[in-house]
């Protein structure tokens, strides 16, 4: 079936430094990629997607391109913020149609010190 | 739009309770989930929901029901609480169709139980 795996976290980082997020993936057909983000005491919520190879997405900062090559889809930005401290996960849609549903990664928690 | 709203956020049971957690959606999304999130182990799809009337089991169903009697409401109910059911429970909704990309889930602020 379907995975989605994460490098092992935790991740703590000074205000400024730069980020990777590394995410691979196994998946059969074209599935699109996400990357969700947890703040403390909060729902997930979603921070950028990608649909197809090739794809980038972004948001507030953060990247990440769909690399169909190295099924992988890592999260970057070049200079994390306190307020970025959050936990992070990559997932996957099936894109199956109707029952399609999403498959997440454990999750990794960033913490950006002052 | 108050999006997904669960309650409640938190609950102590004990052993052998039994309660429901429920879960509202005001955007008419006929899609519906509850994810139980472990630390470490990310979040595990227990039931989901294509429309009124439709139910589903996930990847951890056992221990669990749901019913969707409405567009807007999709509860969780545990009969016979057991320690291992102690998480954090995460409703979430989204659009029909599974488009690609369509799959953009909205999620409630999530209910956290213990059971001791």
């Amino acid at each position: 079936g379907d995975s989605v795996t994460q490098m092992e976290g935790p991740v703590t980082l000074s205000e400024e430094a730069f980020l990777t997020i590394n995410c691979t993936y196994t998946a059969t057909g074209y599935p699109s990629l996400f990357w969700y983000v947890q703040y403390p005491g909060e729902g997930l919520q979603l921070l950028l997607k990608a649909t197809k190879a090739d794809d980038k997405g972004s948001n507030k900062g953060f990247e990440a391109t769909y690399r169909k090559e190295t099924t992988s889809f890592h999260l970057e930005k070049g200079s994390v913020q306190v307020s970025d401290s959050a936990v992070y996960f990559c997932a996957l849609s099936d894109n199956t149609g109707a029952n399609s549903k999403l498959t997440f990664g454990k999750g990794i928690t960033l913490s950006v010190r002052p | 739009n108050a999006g997904v709203t669960q309650t409640p956020k938190f609950r102590i049971l004990k052993i052998g309770q039994s309660m429901t957690l429920q879960c509202a959606q005001d955007m008419n999304h006929n899609y519906m989930y509850w994810y139980r999130q472990d630390p470490g182990m990310g979040l595990k799809l227990i039931y989901y929901s294509v429309g009124a009337g439709i139910t589903d089991k996930g990847e951890v169903p056992n221990g669990y029901n749901v019913s969707r009697s409405t567009t807007e409401d999709f509860p969780l109910r545990l009969e016979l609480a057991a320690p291992s059911q102690t998480s954090v429970y995460f409703c979430a909704s989204r659009i029909s169709g599974g488009a690609a990309g369509a799959n953009v889930l909205t999620f409630g602020a999530g209910s956290r139980l213990t059971v001791l």
